[in-house]
């Protein structure tokens, strides 16, 4: 079946200190896949995505994410965290065809430590 | 952002009665979605649609109809809503190949007593 795991509900950093999200899919074929972001009371706002070619993808707000073919793994990092990352990151998984069906993770909270 | 609109942000109302959620965008973007969101579920797909008067059911369609007579809005009606669609609804639209959603509303919060 497919899916995605976020394996963290919660991950506390400090300022400044360096960030890693995991994301793991299972899929039958090579997936698109995305990272979004969540602030309270707003919509998802999309961060960067995987469609083909180079496996080291960057966003937006100094995020990147790898894709890792053969550990079937999306993980989104920041190399120094800011007060205002804290939100919900949820990562996503879609197919490479036009079915439109995006399954999404069920999100990690980062909290951010002054 | 891509200018959309839910209404109405928060509603109340019981069991049994019709609820429509609108969706309006102003980018003109061919593709639209409905998302519920709840606790430890993150998001899934409702209804889609990838064109005026196109729409396809998604993975928890039951209980809810759509409707796209313009590019511009995009109905979510819950036909008899229940208390399970006590939840967050998300608009969302896309613009590119990827078929997938790009752009997403501020949602809806909506408690079905």
């Amino acid at each position: 079946a497919q899916s995605v795991t976020q394996p963290d509900i919660h991950i506390t950093v400090s300022e400044g200190a360096s960030l890693e999200l995991r994301c793991n899919y299972s899929y039958g074929a090579t997936p698109y896949l995305f990272w979004y972001v969540q602030s309270p009371g707003q919509g998802l706002q999309l961060l960067l995505k995987y469609f083909s070619g180079d496996t080291l993808v960057q966003g937006i707000k100094g995020f990147e994410a790898e894709f890792k073919r053969s550990q079937s793994s999306f993980n989104l990092r920041k190399p120094s965290v800011h007060w205002s990352d804290a939100a919900e990151y949820f990562c996503a998984v879609g197919p490479m065809d036009s079915s439109y069906k995006l399954i999404f993770g069920s999100g990690t909270r980062l909290l951010v430590r002054p | 952002d891509a200018g959309i609109t839910q209404s109405p942000r928060h509603k109340v109302t019981e069991t049994g009665t019709p609820v429509t959620l609108r969706c309006h965008q102003t980018e003109n973007h061919r593709y639209m979605y409905w998302y519920r969101q709840d606790p430890g579920h993150g998001l899934r797909l409702i209804h889609y649609s990838y064109g005026v008067k196109d729409t396809d059911k998604g993975e928890v369609s039951d209980g809810y109809s759509v409707s796209r007579s313009k590019t511009e809005d995009f109905l979510l009606t819950l036909e008899s809503a229940t208390s399970s669609q006590t939840s967050v609804y998300f608009c969302a639209t896309g613009e590119d190949y990827s078929n997938q959603p790009q752009h997403f509303g501020d949602g809806t919060r909506l408690s079905i007593l």
